[in-house]
């Protein structure tokens, strides 16, 4: 399979706990976008990296959240003491240098 | 601050009926407006529009954008039961940042 995968699919955790999800793009995708959706909603922007920069990250997003992409490949998203209000569809999504987005299957998370 | 507007949020057709799904947006310099089909898993990509007044079509799927009112439609036509599903609006903005509309959940009955 040579879509975006990610790494798990769900996660169980207590809130207070840190957690830390992987994404694989496609092969030679530069781009790669992380976002998290909550049900009824449409994905909200995270962050976005062009190979290994982070080049945005949203003002919504907490300083409990922190993503990498340290070789330009792979990336992982890692939430700190995290909180009930975490529980959502995390997605990735990568992007060969046009406007088009593959999305990956998602890690839904939930804190307990 | 940039914003994506889906109307309307829920909709339930029979089959064979055309529908038509809006997308409005108010985003800092625009680049693209991305269309995409969300059903118990991740979006998949529909559609990328970039001009206006140019349609795309696809199948029964077709949209067209509208920079100067800053709209888009999305149409599907002699709709079928697999065409249920979450249809999602997004816009290209300044940083090549992704803004999603909510979303329209689209019912076919048979």
């Amino acid at each position: 399979d040579t879509g975006v995968s990610q790494d798990p699919r769900h996660k169980i955790t207590k809130r207070g706990q840190n957690v830390t999800f992987r994404c694989d793009p496609i092969s030679e995708h530069n781009r790669l976008y992380w976002y998290r959706q909550t049900l009824g909603q449409g994905p909200e922007f995270l962050t976005y990296f062009q190979n290994e920069a982070q080049l945005e990250k949203s003002r919504l997003l907490s300083d409990r959240f922190s993503a990498e992409r340290p070789k330009g490949s792979f990336s992982t998203l890692e939430i700190q003491r995290t909180e009930q209000g975490d529980s959502a569809m995390y997605l990735c999504a990568s992007s060969p240098g046009v406007d088009e987005q593959f999305f990956g299957p998602g890690t839904r998370l939930t804190v307990l | 601050e940039d914003k994506v507007v889906q109307s309307p949020l829920s909709l339930v057709v029979h089959e064979g009926d055309t529908v038509t799904l809006n997308c409005s947006y108010e985003v800092t310099n625009f680049r693209s407006l991305l269309w995409y089909k969300q059903e118990k898993k991740a979006p998949t990509f529909l559609f990328m529009l970039t001009s206006s007044g140019i349609e795309k079509k696809s199948g029964r799927l077709s949209s067209i954008l509208d920079k100067k009112e800053l709209f888009s439609i999305l149409n599907i036509t002699a709709t079928q039961t697999g065409d249920s599903a979450i249809y999602l609006c997004a816009v290209e903005a300044l940083g090549q940042n992704f803004v999603f509309g909510p979303g329209t959940r689209l019912s076919v009955l048979p």
